[in-house]
C-alpha cells in the first residue's frame, strides 16, 4: 500500500512565523502536490513538483514556497505566516500524472 | 467557472437505494477522471478512476464517463450509512499540463 504521511496533524503558529510542512511517501513516486481545503472552495493546488528540484505552480502560489530535495519528500513553507493561510493543507502523491493520487492524513494548521 | 462542476448537495437517499453523483467538466482536452471518498475530518481516498467513453464497474460502484457531453457521474448501489461522505469529482487538465483539478465536492447522506 502507498503510504504518505504529514509531519503533524494539528499545527498553531502566530503571524509572521515561519512554518513548514513536510510530507514523505514510500512508493517512488515522481510527482507530489500541496493542496489546501476550506469549507466551500473544495481542494486547491499550491504547488506540485514532477522530479527532484523541480516544481511547478499550482492555483494559489502565493505566500507559499517548496523544496523537493529528495525524490520521497516535498515540503511546502509559509514565509510569514498569516491568518488568511489558516486551513487544511493536504499532500498527495501519484507515480503519473495521467493517475490518481494518494494523499497524507493532513494538517489542520491555525494562524493566531 | 470552475473547470469541474459538482452539486455540493447534500444529495439524501434511503438505505439500499442507489446514489447516483453528477460532474461535468469544461476542459476537453482531460484524459483522466476520478472519484475520491471523504470522510469529516479525513483525507480524500481513491475510489475509481475512469479514462475512457462508457462504463467501469467495481463492486457497488460503477464510473460513467461521457467525454462527447463533458460528464463523470458515480453510482453507487445498495447505499449504506457508511457511504455517507463527500465525494470529489477531479480530472486532468488537457494541453499536456495534466494537472489535476477537483470540484468541491458533493455531500451524501444515507439514511437507514
Amino acid at each position: 500500500d502507498v503510504k504518505v504521511t504529514q509531519s503533524s496533524r494539528y499545527l498553531v503558529k502566530r503571524t509572521g512565523e515561519k512554518v513548514f510542512l513536510e510530507c514523505v511517501q514510500d512508493m517512488d513516486h515522481e510527482n507530489m502536490f500541496w493542496y489546501r481545503q476550506d469549507p466551500g472552495l473544495g481542494l486547491r493546488l499550491i504547488y506540485f513538483s514532477y522530479d527532484v528540484k523541480m516544481k511547478e505552480k499550482g492555483d494559489i502560489p502565493e505566500g507559499y514556497s517548496v523544496s523537493r530535495e529528495k525524490k520521497e519528500r516535498f515540503s511546502l513553507i509559509l514565509e510569514s505566516a498569516s491568518t488568511s493561510q489558516t486551513s487544511m493543507y493536504l499532500c498527495a502523491s501519484s507515480i503519473n500524472r495521467l493517475y490518481e493520487q494518494y494523499f497524507g492524513p493532513g494538517t489542520r494548521l491555525t494562524v493566531t | 467557472q470552475k473547470e469541474v462542476e459538482q452539486n455540493s448537495g447534500p444529495l439524501s437517499v434511503p438505505e439500499g437505494a442507489i446514489a447516483s453523483l453528477n460532474c461535468t467538466y469544461s476542459d476537453r482536452g482531460s484524459q483522466s477522471f476520478f472519484w475520491y471518498r471523504q470522510y469529516s475530518g479525513k483525507s480524500p481516498e481513491l475510489i475509481m478512476s475512469i479514462y475512457s467513453n462508457g462504463d467501469k464497474e467495481d463492486g457497488r460502484f460503477t464510473a460513467q464517463l461521457n467525454k462527447a457531453s463533458q460528464y463523470v457521474s458515480l453510482l453507487i448501489r445498495d447505499s449504506q450509512p457508511s457511504d455517507s461522505a463527500t465525494y470529489l469529482c477531479a480530472g486532468t487538465r488537457g494541453g499536456g499540463s495534466y494537472i489535476p483539478t477537483f470540484g468541491r465536492g458533493t455531500s451524501l447522506i444515507v439514511h437507514p
